[in-house]
């Protein structure tokens, strides 16, 4: 089974600053057939079902900000929030769709400072 | 407008049974793989179960392999998870989610979530 990790647990950033999160799995989910990394960002607001955000690693799901942005391959990865704003307080979760089971990381708790 | 609706948790006893359900709207349900997610008070999220689009296709998490059952009605436009021998760690919000899988036969993330149904198992 693919185990995903994330780091840091939490941040806290300034409005209008950089947020960066990174995920690892424990072994790759780049699929060789299609060259695609089967990695996913969703983000969590308190009492709200996830949100799904970014997929294929750096693809932007449609109506996702710009300043959202995926990166990576293989088995490390980034999520970036160009310039944070309010509305972005939440837990952010990458997760893996190579193969059952479909693990999640533990999230990262990000918040204004 | 696309919706998922969850329902059918409630309080049962360690070692009772509950079937949860989830309703699909304005999309053709029958055209995409579903799974349920379920999240721990305060805890993460965990992926539980999926079904591909006729039923053929299931897979299960160790945690719960042998004791939930997931289906599906296309008819019906619903998926249900049929969970048996229930324990206090199954206590969690219970989500159901859609996988555009049949687009181009490979895995897809979760696109569209449901609200989650809220299932406790407690005496």
């Amino acid at each position: 089974d693919i185990v995903m990790t994330q780091s840091p647990d939490s941040l806290a950033v300034s409005l209008g600053e950089r947020a960066t999160i990174n995920c690892k799995s424990s072994q790759s989910v780049l699929f060789s057939s299609n060259n695609k990394n089967y990695l996913a960002w969703y983000q969590q607001k308190p009492r709200q079902p996830p949100k799904l955000l970014i997929y294929w690693a750096s693809t932007r799901e449609s109506g996702v900000p710009d300043r959202f942005s995926g990166s990576g391959s293989g088995t490390d990865f980034t999520l970036t929030i160009s310039s944070l704003q309010a509305e972005d307080v939440a837990v952010y979760y990458c997760q893996h769709y190579y193969n059952p089971p479909f693990s999640f990381g533990p999230g990262t708790t990000v918040d204004i400072k | 407008e696309v919706q998922l609706v969850e329902s059918g948790g409630g309080l049962v006893q360690p070692g009772g049974s509950l079937r949860l359900s989830c309703v699909a709207s304005g999309f053709t349900f029958s055209n995409y793989w579903m799974h349920w997610v379920r999240q721990a008070p305060g805890k993460g999220l965990v992926w539980v179960s999926r079904i591909n689009h006729d039923g053929s296709d299931i897979t299960y998490a160790d945690s719960v392999k042998g004791r939930f059952t997931i289906s599906r009605d296309n008819a019906k436009n619903t998926v249900y998870l049929q969970m048996n021998s229930l324990r206090a760690e199954d206590t969690a919000v219970y989500y159901c989610a859609r996988d555009n899988h049949l687009r181009d036969g490979y895995n897809h993330p979760m696109d569209v979530w449901g609200q989650g149904t809220t299932v406790t198992v407690s005496s």
